[in-house]
């Protein structure tokens, strides 16, 4: 079956500008959830979305937003881009949520200058 | 979110067994204790979960100590495509994401 799909693989940005990045989730699954990874600060949890409702959120500035489609299918925002939001962005899909095991996509990888 | 500890590297020779340890003496009743891998240049990648009994499948072998303060993920036969950072992670019942930590960096010599 088809794995967790992120689009686009690689993106480059500037300073200020906004990024939308998409995520197909897992057929069947409803959960997708969000992770930032930066050499730094390692793998952080965004936000997770289940059944198109945001059920928990992580310590990032409102810039970040999400949302989900009936579909399942998701997508992420960060507005006013800023060169510390270059980092890898990945998507994970899981069943239901809560004691399950996730699968996580390729990611996308975001640079901006 | 209760804290796992893990060594931050482990060395192991190809086709030996590697034992992974990972302390959590914090750990709630209702945790779940996950493991995940990540290699080079991919997203991280579902290894492995128990609550309180001894798991197995096809990639590893999770074995939780008695108390649950601390578990065991056993690679039985290493191989150069198991050499990838190791995740231990705990997991509640209502708990709706995954909080890593640094994780074990696991280097496999040929």
């Amino acid at each position: 079956k088809a794995g967790v799909t992120q689009t686009p693989r690689y993106l480059i940005k500037t300073r200020g500008q906004q990024v939308t990045l998409s995520c197909s989730p897992i057929s069947g699954h409803r959960s997708v959830s969000w992770y930032q990874q930066t050499p730094g600060q390692g793998l952080q949890f965004l936000f997770e979305y289940f059944s198109e409702t945001q059920r928990n959120k992580g310590n990032f500035p409102g810039r970040f937003s999400g949302r989900q489609f009936s579909n399942s299918r998701s997508e992420m925002n960060v507005s006013t881009l800023e060169l510390g939001d270059s980092a890898l962005y990945l998507c994970a899909s899981s069943l239901a949520g809560a004691g399950g095991s996730y699968t996580f996509g390729s990611g996308t990888r975001l640079t901006v200058v | 979110d209760a804290k796992t500890t893990q060594p931050n590297s482990m060395e192991s020779n190809e086709e030996e067994p590697v034992h992974l340890p990972c302390n959590h003496s914090t750990i709630s009743g209702t945790d779940y204790i996950h493991w995940y891998r990540q290699l080079p240049s991919q997203g991280p990648e579902y290894v492995i979960h128990g609550l309180t009994s001894n798991v197995n499948n096809r990639m590893a072998s999770l074995a939780i100590a008695e108390d649950r303060k601390s578990s065991t993920l056993i690679l039985h036969r290493a191989t150069l495509r198991d050499a990838a950072v190791y995740y231990c992670i705990l997991r509640g019942g209502s708990n709706y994401k995954l909080t890593f930590g640094k994780g074990t960096l696991l280097t496999v010599n040929p």
